[in-house]
């Protein structure tokens, strides 16, 4: 069974540009999850989607960040535009009834 | 408000040695808790989890926790290190299995010494 993938592995891109990463949960699973690991700090909780329902959106940054999840299969993060500060690891896990949460390897976005 | 506070964010062990990871938390209600993995250049592998039954739980590659509730800690270990160990460790909490929405630790980095 195939775990969580997420593309692209690195991203590296100026300030000001837009930037999309993806993730494919788990086959079946109906819970996918968006966290970020900004350098030195803790992995936090982005998103939590249910199908394609936005279930709790509470870590978002702010509205520079547009996550989607159409049809409840793989979801897309767009930052836009992006900062600095938003460098970092971007993952994405997801989830089926008690198992996981299962992450996937992760983004790491460089902005410049 | 939940948190996680593991304490050392670097472990050092020689070879063959006892790896103890500290995690304490804090939680108004029982929380559910969990140790991840990261080996370098890869994601977040979920190496155990405690949500009811069992304190001490088993997980891959030998490593164990247990929940102590009255300590509200979660301590990961393994009786005997391996060079392959080396990697960083997160312990997370959450306040339903249901959900993966986690609070994490500060993480901590574990070497091991030949």
């Amino acid at each position: 069974e195939a775990g969580v993938t997420q593309f692209p592995s690195h991203s590296v891109i100026e300030k000001g540009q837009t930037v999309t990463l993806r993730c494919d949960p788990i086959s079946g699973h109906d819970n996918l999850y968006w966290y970020r690991r900004v350098m030195g700090k803790e992995i936090k909780f982005l998103l939590h989607f249910v199908k394609e329902s936005k279930q709790d959106e509470s870590g978002m940054p702010n509205n520079r960040f547009l996550a989607e999840r159409t049809g409840g299969t793989y979801s897309t993060l767009k930052v836009q535009p992006a900062e600095l500060e938003d460098s970092g690891v971007y993952f994405c896990a997801s989830s089926q009834d008690r198992t996981g949460p299962y992450f996937g390897p992760g983004t790491r976005l460089t902005v410049l | 408000a939940q948190s996680v506070t593991q304490l050392g964010s670097h472990v050092s062990v020689s070879e063959g040695a006892l790896v103890l990871l500290r995690c304490n938390y804090s939680s108004s209600v029982p929380p559910y808790l969990f140790w991840y993995v990261q080996y370098p250049n890869q994601g977040l592998q979920l190496l155990l989890k405690y949500t009811t039954g069992a304190t001490l739980v088993k997980g891959i590659n030998g490593f164990e926790a247990e929940f102590k509730k009255s300590e509200t800690s979660f301590h990961l270990t393994k009786p005997s290190a391996h060079m392959s160990d080396a990697a960083e460790y997160f312990c997370a909490v959450t306040l339903s299995s249901n959900t993966g929405k986690l609070i994490f630790g500060q993480g901590t980095t574990l070497q091991v010494k030949p």
